[in-house]
């Protein structure tokens, strides 16, 4: 069964300090792996795809990478403005397109 | 991408009545999905709305319980029907614009709430 788990749900951090979010996954065949950012009130918005293992994407302070078994969001100086819930998702190649979303990692950056 | 916009963005309802959600796009698109976001846990497709034909139902959901329409390609209609408190939930509607494997994009959902 596809599955997704994020980790960790929740993460504090002082402007400035670097993390990384985990989003691991297990899917028959990968087609994309995404990444959306969630804002409270909003809907998700879109941040990065992701189709084969050792693929990189970046957008200003976030940089995506993927393993065959794992995806980290990696944030770099972060700003109170980068406080959201990050959520992840996999579509698999079983002819469907149907995402199966994580939960999410709940950032919050303080000032 | 395209402009997605949900009505309505919130409502509290009784329990037994039903609810229809709107969802228009700027532009046409050919894949429109709606899903289910309870509180504290992910984001949980409902079904495919596809255009001119019935809709895909994912495992769990029902017809009956959700009735979906796609008269064209930008705009569809989810029902909530005989609603509970067990459906209150924020419920959401995405759009695909290009190939299958291209990302998703969503409307600021509609939030539901059941007396």
């Amino acid at each position: 069964e596809d599955q997704v788990t994020q980790s960790p749900e929740a993460l504090r951090l002082q402007e400035g300090e670097s993390s990384s979010l985990n989003c691991s996954y297990t899917v028959s065949g990968l087609r994309g792996l995404f990444w959306y950012r969630q804002d409270p009130g909003k809907g998700p918005e879109f941040l990065f795809t992701l189709y084969s293992a050792g693929e990189e994407k970046e957008k200003e302070r976030l940089k995506a990478t993927l393993t065959k078994k794992e995806s980290f969001l990696h944030i770099t100086a972060p700003k109170p403005e980068d406080s959201a819930t990050y959520l992840c998702a996999v579509q698999s190649t079983s002819g469907t397109y149907k995402y199966i979303f994580g939960t999410g990692t709940r950032l919050k950056v303080l000032a | 991408s395209a402009v997605i916009s949900q009505k309505p963005s919130r409502d509290i309802c009784q329990r037994g009545t039903s609810l229809t959600i709107q969802c228009q796009v700027d532009s046409q698109v050919t894949m429109m999905f709606w899903y289910r976001q309870q509180p504290g846990q992910s984001l949980t497709l409902i079904a495919t709305a596809n255009q001119g034909s019935e809709a895909t139902y994912e495992s769990g959901f029902v017809i009956d319980k959700f009735p979906i329409s796609r008269p064209n390609l930008t705009f569809s209609t989810l029902t909530v029907s005989n609603m509970s408190p067990e459906d209150s939930s924020i419920y959401l509607c995405s759009v695909g614009t290009g190939g299958g494997d291209q990302p998703q994009h969503f409307g600021d959902g509609t939030r539901l709430s059941i007396l």
